[in-house]
């Protein structure tokens, strides 16, 4: 069964970088037929997909993100990891990861999820 | 990418019917049939119910039902039952290998 397990500090300070990791197992992260994403959801509000990569670095993100976001991998860690710096307030939110790898489409849409990391602005 | 828009709740007794629209524009909803529905429980992570508009995972009870026209999507929960209370979230693909996430929608059964 796969299972995404996101790793990280709980507490950021304003202006800082975050830093989070997404550990798979149960399955490859190399597999051709999936992208490996990361998705945040503010308290009380709804979901906002951030950006996602392919096993051999291609990475896309959120327009509204991009400029302080990047996505890397480790396939040799089976792992992918998440940044976003010049944190606010307002990216105080549950940080999930998730395979995308559901349905027809290219890429596939999210189908299996981490079970989340709060995440915490605050000086 | 603007946020698809999700009625904010809706509700329905025991056994019946209720509808969640998901309306986007010709760009994400209407332009591709990659559209997923996701059902959260509170403090948990969402779960995957439909993707391409109306297909279901194993497991998914066939009470879970998915359409489209033009750029609404939609998610019928037939038979309603106390544990399909939950918020639901659609998701489309939005071009440029990006997807975008519904308002979100908070079932409540009476």
């Amino acid at each position: 069964q796969l299972q995404l397990q996101e790793s990280g500090p709980g507490l950021v300070k304003p202006s800082e970088t975050l830093s989070l990791t997404c550990t798979v197992s149960g399955g490859f992260i190399n597999r051709s037929s999936y992208f490996w994403a990361w998705i945040r959801q503010s308290p009380g509000k709804g979901l906002e997909w951030i950006g996602s990569i392919y096993y051999r670095g291609s990475t896309y993100y959120n327009t509204s993100l991009k400029s302080r976001v990047v996505i890397s991998v480790d396939t040799s860690k089976n792992q992918f990891s998440l940044k976003v710096n010049s944190m606010t307030v307002a990216d105080t939110a549950v940080y999930y990861c998730a395979r995308q790898g559901g349905g027809s489409g290219w890429p596939p849409q999210p189908d299996y999820w981490g079970q989340g990391s709060l995440v915490t602005v605050s000086s | 990418q603007s946020a698809l828009t999700q009625p904010r709740s809706v509700s329905g007794s025991p056994g019946q019917s209720v509808t969640i629209s998901c309306t986007g524009t010709s760009s994400d909803v209407g332009a591709y049939n990659y559209v997923s529905w996701y059902q959260q429980d509170p403090g948990k992570a969402p779960q995957l119910i439909i993707y391409d508009v109306n297909n279901r995972p194993s497991g998914v009870p066939d009470r879970f039902s998915g359409s489209k026209s033009g750029n609404t999507a939609s998610l019928t929960i037939s038979g309603l039952q106390a544990d399909d209370e939950a918020d639901y979230y659609c998701c489309s693909y939005a071009d440029n290998y990006a997807y975008v996430f519904g308002t979100g929608t908070k079932v409540t059964v009476l």
